[in-house]
């Protein structure tokens, strides 16, 4: 079983919906990045969260230590949001680096 | 010029060939890691490295040997590249601890035949 599990692996949206990425993980960790990659492959962070809940532009991200859970929500999407949003997380007590999900694969349509 | 540089971009090779694939950083970061992405599979951690004298395997490091020459640079070679090493090999760096600082290289894809 994977220790980092996203939902959807794919979603195509109308432009101007409100979207909603999930990631759950059944480990402890000490932090989670939410990651945007492109066609083309680079890869940018978004977000490290370790509590609470994280704006930045039409982009919102929130984490639930409790129930092991996290949500990226895109407002007022755009066909520029679409990309492959990835959920990773560092392990608490484990090597160092990242535990990811298998991404997201996002198409916003205009 | 980019926080994280990889190089090259792209390289085709044969089977049993020597790779090197480079990564420069101008973050002054401490953390290195090399990561590989495959379709279906996700981001994967090969190496990583704390400093120039820490060197740590991660979850793949079979077939591969890293070396962190500087704080700024770090390599990832294939002694002899095979077929399943095709992929999209990544750098990234990362502040841990400090201000949650993640980079991530532009990726190298190799292919092996």
């Amino acid at each position: 079983k994977n220790e980092v599990e996203q939902s959807p692996q794919n979603l195509t949206a109308q432009e101007g919906e409100f979207i909603t990425i999930n990631c759950s993980y059944s480990v402890g960790i000490s932090a989670l990045h939410w990651l945007q990659q492109h066609p083309g492959g680079g890869i940018v962070s978004l977000f490290m969260l370790s509590s609470g809940k994280k704006k930045h532009g039409r982009l919102i991200a929130t984490i639930n230590i409790q129930e092991k859970h996290s949500s990226l929500h895109i407002t007022a999407s755009h066909p520029r949001d679409s990309a492959v949003y990835i959920c990773a997380v560092r392990l608490t007590g484990g090597a160092d680096g990242l535990t990811f999900g298998k991404g997201t694969h996002l198409i916003i349509q205009p | 010029d980019a926080d994280v540089t990889q190089t090259p971009r792209n390289r085709i090779t044969k089977t049993g060939k020597r790779i090197m694939l480079e990564c420069s950083q101008t973050k002054g970061h401490d953390r290195m890691y090399w990561y590989r992405q495959d379709p279906g599979l996700g981001l994967r951690l090969i190496y990583y490295s704390f400093d120039v004298k820490d060197i740590n395997k991660g979850e793949i490091s079979d077939g591969y040997s890293v070396s962190r020459q500087a704080q700024a640079k770090f390599s990832l070679s294939l002694e002899s590249a095979i077929p399943n090493q095709t992929a999209l090999y990544f750098c990234a760096t990362s502040d841990w601890g400090r201000r949650g600082e993640l980079f991530f290289g532009e990726g190298s894809r190799l292919t092996v035949l």
